[in-house]
């Protein structure tokens, strides 16, 4: 199964600052890569798929970056809809795996 | 419009087995793969498999195999996961995710999760 790890696992930071979230599988994935952003109660919502195709509808503060197995996720000037947790998940190959999470917190 | 709809929640005893369902509507059901997704209370996503509608063939999580089963009903567009000798460790929120079209797939939409509880 590939491993997909992410850091940190929470995150504290202010409304307009830069946030960079980090996952890394244990091997390449091409770019089988995509982010979601759950908020409490809720279903997922994709942010980003095949690594840095934004979403319809998802800000443009939000970006994703990456190769092989080091992925990104940056938001830049966090707003407060922003404050959430947010999961990658790759779709290379079965099981399709998710990282354990980060929760990022005001 | 294009939606998934889950059943309710459920309670069940250990031991016991659950069957949720997923009804799809707003696009062609047969064309796009159905997986189901479980998160545990404070916990992250896990995948537990995928069918086809088309055919009906199924590819589960090794940690699933023999207590899962997932179906589908083309005549109302609804896949079914039934998980067998429930234990508390079970009791999770239950999602259904449609994946896109595409190579560089994803879950374009979801469920709004059906809460099972595995209590006696």
């Amino acid at each position: 199964d590939i491993q997909m790890t992410q850091s940190p696992s929470s995150l504290s930071a202010s409304v307009g600052d830069r946030v960079t979230i980090t996952c890394r599988a244990s091997q390449s994935i091409s770019s089988y890569l995509n982010w979601y952003q759950q908020t409490p109660g809720k279903a997922p919502k994709l942010l980003i798929y095949a690594v840095s195709s934004l979403e319809s509808g998802v800000p443009s503060r939000v970006s994703g970056s990456g190769s092989g197995t080091d992925f990104t996720l940056t938001i830049s000037s966090l707003q407060p809809e922003d404050f959430a947790t947010y999961y990658c998940q790759q779709t290379y190959s079965t099981p399709y795996t998710f990282g354990q999470g980060t929760k990022l917190e005001i | 419009q294009v939606q998934l709809v889950q059943s309710g929640a459920e309670v069940k005893k250990p031991g016991a087995s659950v069957k949720v369902s997923c009804k799809a509507s707003g696009y062609t059901f047969t064309s796009y793969f159905m997986h189901w997704v479980r998160q545990a209370p404070g916990q992250g996503l896990e995948w537990m498999g995928v069918i086809n509608p088309s055919g009906g063939s199924t590819s589960y999580a090794q940690k699933f195999q023999g207590r899962v089963t997932m179906t589908r009903d083309t005549s109302t567009s609804t896949v079914y996961m039934e998980l067998s000798s429930l234990r508390s460790e079970d009791t999770a929120v239950y999602y259904c995710a449609k994946r896109s079209s595409g190579y560089y797939w994803y879950f374009d939409l979801w469920g709004r999760g059906t809460l099972v509880t595995v209590s006696s």
